[in-house]
């Protein structure tokens, strides 16, 4: 079955480092996203991509980076320069714009030692 | 502005029908959706209404009224897997999409 897959489920950094978040997708799906739940807040946009080579920021991309060198693939790094990066982060994918609905991975909890 | 507002948490009785509603800023909406997501995993869509009006599926149906911004979600014969959140998102064109803060829904036996 296709899918998207998002490791790890739960991560830990430690002050000055940075980290990174897998997804993977093999829904032949051209676009990815990137976004942050909080607590009593909607999800949050970080970083999006139409196609590979690609990506665009969203409405909280700093301290956070992103590549999109395979289609099926859209890593996201967590930089240190992320002062408050404790959240619960979630992937997606769509076939194409936003009228597509979008299919989310598990997620990743992000949590700092 | 890109407000959009859906109740904090509901509870309802198993069996039972409950209505989430929902409304939007109605400048740059495109189409609404709405996703269920339980505890600690991925949303997973549920529907999107682009016309006004009831779309049915099954024991869930979602309405639109694009002049007055607000929408619903209708949950009907309600089992205990139910409980979830419901979020509520609205499509701004683009790779653009809007959400709510979500609506956590107790079932209770």
């Amino acid at each position: 079955d296709g899918g998207i897959t998002q490791s790890p489920k739960y991560l830990f950094r430690k002050e000055g480092q940075n980290v990174t978040l897998s997804c993977e997708q093999n829904l032949n799906h051209d676009a990815m996203y990137w976004y942050r739940q909080d607590p009593g807040q909607g999800l949050r946009l970080i970083y999006y991509s139409q196609i590979v080579n690609d990506f665009q920021k969203g409405d909280i991309a700093e301290g956070y980076s992103v590549s999109r060198e395979k289609k099926e693939s859209f890593p996201l790094t967590v930089t240190s320069a992320q002062k408050n990066p404790t959240a619960f982060y979630l992937c997606a994918s769509s076939i194409g714009q936003g009228r597509q609905p979008q299919h989310f991975g598990d997620g990743t909890r992000l949590s700092i030692l | 502005g890109q407000n959009i507002d859906q109740p904090t948490e509901m509870t309802a009785t198993e069996g039972a029908i409950v209505q989430i509603n929902c409304t939007y800023q109605t400048s740059g909406f495109n189409g609404l959706f709405w996703y269920q997501q339980h505890a600690g995993e991925a949303p997973t869509f549920l529907s999107y209404n682009v016309l006004d009006g009831l779309e049915e599926k099954g024991r869930f149906s979602s309405f639109l009224s694009r002049s007055k911004g607000y929408s619903y979600l209708l949950l009907k014969e309600l089992q205990m897997k139910d409980s979830a959140s419901y979020l509520c998102c609205y499509w701004a064109g683009g790779f653009k999409t809007i959400f709510g803060a979500g609506t956590r829904l107790f079932v209770k036996a």
